[in-house]
């Protein structure tokens, strides 16, 4: 399968700060790209689709202007979480979809975040 | 009306023994995918076996295997020979319609642990 890369793994910040997380498809193009949000115990939920040179399509609810989100090219996408707060605090995790034509997101490892 | 549901919160399962987990979905589109996904203790979502809507026989993937009742709406997991390496979350998710670009909606998941 595809290799999608996602950094950094973990990353403790203050409250009020911006922190800005990397997925990168290493094998393959990928036009999309999804951002998911994973609270504990609980099922993956869609943040935003995140298309190469276009603007996000974020998700009801998902503010645009606290996550950011960038896709540069079309092996890089970027979440910036601005001015963090402790309720951010979560698992964020990214994909991308396959070439299969198929349909199937391969998934980054994900990023821990944790907001002091 | 949830579009992926898994009633199986959490299933026992002894080792060397096969296991079935329920996953049930809604959709009026007529072309849609249907996944499963791994995800370990560690976070990573690890996809296990693909079902296309048109597909004539239930998808295999080596001790995985897709019970697939398209009338009942149904997409079940069927692992065989359960490994202590088994035990994590799964997850059941569904692309509608044909675009492989388009967004997955996940279930809420049933953790399985394997026994000894």
């Amino acid at each position: 399968g595809a290799v999608v890369s996602q950094h950094p793994s973990r990353v403790i910040c203050k409250s009020g700060t911006s922190v800005k997380i990397e997925c990168r498809s290493l094998d393959f193009q990928a036009t999309t790209m999804f951002w998911y949000r994973q609270f504990p115990k609980q099922s993956l939920m869609l943040m935003a689709t995140s298309n190469e040179g276009s603007k996000a399509t974020y998700e009801q609810g998902v503010e645009k202007d606290k996550f950011l989100i960038n896709h540069a090219s079309l092996t890089l996408s970027t979440l910036t979480v601005t001015s963090a707060h402790p309720e951010d605090s979560s698992f964020y995790i990214c994909s991308a979809g396959g070439t299969s034509g198929r349909g199937e997101q391969f998934f980054g490892p994900g990023t821990r975040l944790t907001v002091l | 009306a949830q579009k992926i549901t898994q009633t199986q919160p959490g299933m026992f399962v002894q080792e060397k023994e096969a296991v079935t987990l329920d996953c049930t979905y809604d959709t009026s589109d007529p072309s849609y995918g249907l996944f499963w996904y791994k995800q370990p203790s560690s976070g990573e979502m690890i996809f296990l076996i693909y079902q296309g809507s048109y597909d004539q026989q239930n998808a295999t993937e080596g001790r995985y295997s897709l019970n697939f009742q398209k009338a009942r709406k149904s997409a079940n997991l069927v692992i065989s020979a359960s490994q202590l390496g088994d035990s994590a979350m799964y997850f059941c998710a569904m692309r509608e319609g044909n675009n492989a670009g388009n967004m997955l909606t996940f279930g809420g998941g049933t953790r399985l642990m394997v026994k000894p």
